[in-house]
């Protein structure tokens, strides 16, 4: 079975300092992986997703992650935050091949002047 | 890509009451889906809304609870039935516009409906 681990649910950072979330994940096959945003009281925006192509992905707003097999990890990282960046990040992984979503439970991420 | 819409955005009901809350995209796709995040959690799936057939729902969800309806390819509906105060959600719908079963892309997400049950 698939499954995400999101292994902060807090993160504090201050503002022009880099960020790092960190997601693993399990999966019996290739899986397919996203990062989600959430901001306050609005949708799900995509950040970027990992569908099997090059390893290091590039999203919007300077948010990347690179997909490691070997550690299963798929962590999300951004080199200065902004205050805008505040929100709730949610990593995720498909199920099979019905296009399921699997959602961790998500990363708060706080950021402070 | 795709552009979804729900309604209501939010709303306040009675236990014991039914809401239906629909969802419609702004081009045909393949797949819709509906979630539930309960407050400060994550989403979890609840069904597959299956064009002009049953819903496939999650282990922990039933028909007679979320009755769903898809009766074309930019619209689906879910009924919220006999409420309680631990339906108090969010509910999301999202729309995969790729092929059923093919290599995962994008699934885009609704806004969201904040039900609130007294």
């Amino acid at each position: 079975a698939q499954s995400v681990t999101q292994l902060d649910s807090h993160v504090s950072v201050s503002e022009g300092t880099p960020v790092l979330l960190r997601c693993n994940y399990s999966s019996s096959y290739s899986p397919s992986l996203f990062w989600y945003v959430q901001h306050p009281n609005k949708g799900l925006q995509l950040l970027l997703k990992y569908t099997s192509a090059a390893t290091l992905v590039k999203g919007i707003n300077g948010f990347e992650a690179e997909f490691k097999k070997s550690e299963t990890s798929f962590h999300l990282t951004k080199p200065s935050a902004h205050m805008s960046d505040a929100a709730e990040y949610f990593c995720v992984v498909t199920s099979g091949g019905y296009n399921k979503l699997i959602f961790g439970a998500g990363t708060r991420l706080a950021v402070h002047p | 890509s795709a552009v979804i819409s729900q309604k209501p955005s939010r709303d306040i009901c009675q236990r014991g009451t039914s809401l239906t809350i629909q969802c419609q995209v702004d081009s045909q796709v393949t797949m819709m889906f509906w979630y539930r995040q309960q407050p400060g959690q994550s989403l979890t799936l609840i069904a597959t809304a299956n064009q002009g057939s049953e819903a496939t729902y999650e282990s922990g969800f039933v028909i007679d609870k979320f009755p769903i309806s898809r009766p074309n390819l930019t619209f689906s509906t879910l009924t919220v039935s006999n409420m309680s105060p631990e339906d108090s959600s969010i509910y999301l719908c999202s729309a995969y516009p790729g092929l059923a079963g093919g290599r995962a892309d994008t699934q885009y997400f609704g806004p969201g409906t904040r039900l609130t049950v007294l």
